[in-house]
C-alpha cells in the first residue's frame, strides 16, 4: 500500500513550456485533489475531483487543466507555466463516505518556473 | 466560504514548556478538522484527526479539541521539545475538500 505517490518530485520549467504532474492512489479514494504552497499563502486548491469523470475547480485554478479518467490517477496539467506557477504542489485523496473522511496527501512536488 | 485561521503565526518557547495552538473556522458544518505537522521543505504529516461528533482526540503528548458551535480548535502539547519544531496546520472537511489555516510556526529552544 504505497498511499498517494506523486512525479516527478522536483522540476525546472522555463516560461511557455507545458508539462504534467502526476498523482496516483492506491486507496480506492473517490475524492482527489491538488493545491499549492506558496509561502505566506498557505496552501490553497486548485482542482478537486469527487470521482472518476468528475472534476471542479478550486480556490485557484487558472492555469491549469485537470481530468479523472480512472479513480486511481488524477493528473495535473500546466498548458503553457507561468514563473507565478512556481510553487510546491500536493495532491490528496481521501474516501467518499463512511469512515473519518481523513485525508492523506503525496510527499509533493517542488515545480520551479524561469 | 470556510474560512481557517490560526493563531499564533509564530511561536519561540523553552523546551520543557506546554503551549496551545489556535485555529479557528467560519462554518460550522464540517465533517471533521484535522492537525498537520509540517517540517521545512517536507511533506505534511497528519497527527490528529478529530470527527464532527467528537470532542477531542489524543496522541501521546498532543491533544486535540473541538468545539464546533463556536468554530474553534486548540492543539494542545505537552512538555514540547526541540524536536516539535515544525510548523503545525490546521485543515476543516465539509462538503469540499479541505480548507487549512496558514499555520503556526513553533520553535522550540534547548
Amino acid at each position: 500500500n504505497a498511499g498517494v505517490t506523486q512525479t516527478p518530485k522536483f522540476q525546472v520549467l522555463k516560461t511557455g513550456q507545458s508539462m504534467t504532474l502526476q498523482c496516483a492512489q492506491d486507496m480506492n479514494h473517490e475524492y482527489m485533489s491538488w493545491y499549492r504552497q506558496d509561502p505566506g499563502m498557505g496552501l490553497r486548491l486548485i482542482h478537486y475531483s469527487v470521482g472518476a469523470g468528475i472534476t471542479d475547480q478550486g480556490e485557484v485554478p487558472n492555469g491549469y487543466n485537470v481530468s479523472r479518467s480512472t479513480t486511481e490517477d488524477f493528473p495535473l496539467r500546466l498548458l503553457s507555466a507561468a514563473p507565478s506557477q512556481t510553487s510546491v504542489y500536493f495532491c490528496a485523496s481521501r474516501s467518499a463516505g463512511g469512515g473519518t473522511y481523513e485525508q492523506y496527501f503525496g510527499p509533493g512536488t517542488r515545480l520551479t518556473v524561469t | 466560504k470556510q474560512e481557517v485561521t490560526q493563531i499564533p503565526a509564530a511561536l519561540s518557547v523553552p523546551e520543557g514548556e506546554n503551549l496551545v495552538l489556535n485555529c479557528s473556522f467560519t462554518d460550522s458544518a464540517i465533517y471533521n478538522l484535522q492537525w498537520f505537522r509540517q517540517d521545512p521543505g517536507k511533506g505534511l504529516t497528519s497527527l490528529l484527526l478529530i470527527q464532527s461528533s467528537q470532542r477531542e482526540q489524543t496522541s501521546g503528548r498532543l491533544n486535540a479539541s473541538l468545539d464546533k458551535s463556536s468554530g474553534r480548535s486548540t492543539l494542545y502539547i505537552a512538555a514540547s521539545q526541540p524536536g516539535d519544531s515544525a510548523t503545525y496546520l490546521c485543515a476543516v472537511s465539509g462538503n469540499t475538500p479541505l480548507v487549512f489555516g496558514k499555520g503556526t510556526r513553533l520553535s522550540v529552544i534547548a
